[in-house]
């Protein structure tokens, strides 16, 4: 069965240095993925997604990501971070038709001034 | 700019009440979900629709049921509350099942 593991349950980044947060999945075949962005009280908002093609995908608030098939990662990245982006963010997979999306635990980010 | 509520946002209940979630989405989305999220933890899927009259269990047991006379609205509901109840709920809905999840705000129960 497929899982999605998040590593890092908190990350605390200065404002405007980089960030990565990390996602592992396990999944046969390949997958197709997300990550998610929660503020507080919120919902789950899109960042970006990929479902094949090329490796590295923008997304939205300068926000990229890139799938590693050898290494089974699809991990998030940002240049600068901005303290708006404190928030906690979801990798998801999914694994074909007929299937709902599995989530990993979540990473909280905290950007400090 | 969600197109997809939920209601009511906070909802605080006392032990063997009955209650009900509501979901709805102006997409025209079949397929339409219902997650548990506990701090700390992944989200659990609980209960999936995949159009009228279709509903199903998810992976995690639920004792809450769920119903889908209309495509629009997906509505869950508890007919016994109890503490362990208590969570955050999010409603969600896809186009297709190579689509992005698309959230509504989530209805944060407590069950006193």
């Amino acid at each position: 069965a497929q899982s999605v593991t998040q590593p890092d349950i908190h990350i605390t980044v200065s404002e405007g240095a980089s960030l990565e947060l990390r996602c592992n999945y396990s999944y046969g075949a390949t997958p197709y993925l997300f990550w998610y962005v929660q503020s507080p009280g919120q919902g789950l908002q899109l960042l970006l997604k990929y479902f094949s093609g090329d490796t590295l995908v923008q997304g939205i608030k300068g926000f990229e990501a890139e799938f590693k098939r050898s290494q089974s990662s699809f991990n998030l990245r940002k240049p600068s971070v901005h303290w708006s982006d404190a928030a906690e963010y979801f990798c998801a997979v999914g694994a074909g038709a007929g299937t709902a999306l599995i989530f990993g635990k979540g990473t909280t980010l905290s950007v400090s001034s | 700019e969600a197109d997809i509520y939920q209601t009511p946002r906070y909802l605080v209940i006392g032990t063997g009440k009955k209650i009900t979630l509501e979901c709805s989405q102006t997409m025209g989305h079949d397929k339409m979900y219902w997650y548990q999220q506990d701090p700390g933890m992944e989200l659990h899927l609980i209960h999936y629709s995949y159009g009228v009259n279709s509903t199903e269990k998810g992976d995690l047991s639920s004792e809450s049921t769920v119903s889908r006379i209309r495509t629009e609205h997906f509505p869950l509901t508890l007919e016994s509350a109890r503490p362990s109840h208590t969570s955050q709920y999010l409603c969600a809905s896809r186009q297709a099942d190579y689509s992005p999840l698309h959230f509504g705000n989530g209805t944060r129960l407590t069950v006193t």
